[in-house]
């Protein structure tokens, strides 16, 4: 089965909907990540989990509002966003925090 | 804020040409990743290498690493049609949070 999977792939929301992308990786690892992907723009890390712990949020509003239930999924629910969220959300894990990372395919988010 | 410079940010050759990418940093890293992303979709991580290493190959892949001159190259080498993608670098910070950094990438187009 795929290491690292993310549903839904592509979400179009209004404005004042909610919404969650979930993730989950089949691959034993302790670390999960929630990426931004905008156009022309590096990619931004958002969150941080370690062992089911938050151990980062990199000045996210909170409009995104991530949750690990435990070591093997991931979630970001979203709410009120706007349409500068509209991006690609990737999720990733790895063994260790500097170890190599693998990503999901990706959920496309449009917010109309 | 961005560690990693790709350069060039766009790179286009023939089908069997190599093709070389270069990556800069500013600060002292753990480690520094290469990773590919077809377009739309999530990242697959390349080839790794340590801050102690100076160079590493998997198959058609070479990436070396200057820690003096806080850069690295990644070589593809005979590139297929396949190649084609964007390919980044990220880097490992030996001090503060352990957490991967990626630059914007440099977008590679094979042409047959």
């Amino acid at each position: 089965e795929t290491g690292v999977t993310q549903t839904p792939r592509h979400l179009v929301m209004g404005m004042t909907n909610k919404k969650s992308l979930k993730c989950e990786q089949h691959l034993g690892h302790n670390a999960m990540y929630w990426y931004k992907q905008s156009a022309k723009k590096p990619l931004e890390l958002m969150f941080v989990y370690n062992f089911k712990e938050q151990t980062e949020n990199n000045s996210v509003p909170s409009r995104f509002s991530p949750e690990c239930p435990n070591s093997s999924h991931l979630f970001l629910h979203l709410h009120t966003l706007q349409p500068e969220d509209s991006a690609l959300y990737l999720c990733a894990s790895s063994q260790e925090r500097i170890d190599e990372q693998y990503f999901g395919p990706g959920t496309r988010l449009t917010v109309t | 804020s961005q560690q990693g410079e790709e350069d060039p940010q766009a790179l286009s050759i023939q089908e069997g040409e190599n093709a070389t990418m270069n990556c800069s940093y500013k600060t002292s890293i753990n480690n520094l990743q290469w990773y590919r992303q077809n377009s739309g979709r999530g990242l697959v991580h390349l080839i790794l290498i340590r801050s102690n290493e100076r160079e590493k190959h998997s198959g058609r892949l070479r990436v070396t690493l200057d820690t003096s001159k806080k850069s690295s190259s990644l070589l593809i080498t005979a590139s297929r049609a396949a190649d084609t993608a964007s390919y980044f670098c990220a880097t490992v910070e030996i001090q503060g949070a352990q957490k991967l950094v990626f630059g914007q990438g440099t977008r590679l187009t094979i042409n047959p």
